[in-house]
């Protein structure tokens, strides 16, 4: 099984929402990843999880919030958004080397 | 810092043609090397990889690339394009030992009839 999933597919939330994305592998990776694409622009690495614990933050707000409760799966908690928030936020998974990273669908965010 | 350029923002060409999309990387070190593909509204798709070895690699859907060393590239190519190959194309590149993959700008195809 090489797929990682990711939930919801669409969210719509305004900017005092409180919501969630999910992430979720069973490819036995050890390292997980948040990306944030923007239309026509490539994707933008937010966070790395190693063995559970968060790596790399790459200067990302605070609105964000990522979470790894098992090394499975992954979650990045939404607060307080902006309009400019509104992206394809990709997961992705691999050993903890960084290479064969393998990516989710996406969830396809709008803050209204 | 590592970077990657895709100096192509978009390419077209017609199905049956050849293709190449162009790739070059800034790197002090061996650099670890990739292709994704992303059809729109769609997650990334790994193509193919380079790591060391065989400087010509071969991939999924019949795409392959090469690794040139003393002209920083890895351009991938296709001989004879089909029309569901429309898609964004991603240079991406990590450095040994990193978990940072760092994408190039992509590159869209598209394919006429």
């Amino acid at each position: 099984d090489t797929e990682v999933t990711q939930t919801p597919k669409h969210l719509v939330m305004g900017m005092t929402n409180k919501k969630s994305l999910k992430c979720e592998q069973h490819m036995g990776h050890r390292a997980m990843y948040w990306y944030k694409q923007k239309a026509k622009k490539p994707p933008e690495l937010m966070f790395v999880y190693s063995y559970e614990k968060l790596s790399i933050n790459e200067s990302v707000p605070s609105r964000f919030s990522p979470e790894c409760p098992n090394s499975s799966l992954l979650n990045l908690h939404l607060h307080a958004l902006q309009p400019e928030d509104s992206a394809l936020y990709l997961c992705a998974s691999s050993q903890p080397s960084g290479l064969y990273q393998y990516f989710g669908p996406g969830t396809r965010l709008t803050v209204t | 810092a590592q970077s990657v350029t895709q100096p192509d923002i978009h390419i077209t060409v017609s199905e049956g043609a050849s293709l190449e999309l162009r790739c070059n990387y800034s790197y002090g070190a061996t650099p670890y090397l990739f292709w994704y593909v992303q059809s729109p509204g769609q997650g990334l798709q790994l193509l193919l990889k380079y790591f060391s070895g065989d400087t010509l690699v071969q991939g999924i859907k019949g795409f392959e690339a090469e690794f040139k060393r003393s002209q920083s590239s890895f351009n991938l190519r296709k001989p004879s394009v089909h029309w569901s190959d429309a898609a964004e194309y991603f240079c991406a590149v990590v450095q040994g030992g990193s978990e940072k993959l760092v994408f190039g700008k992509g590159t869209k195809l598209t394919v006429n009839p």
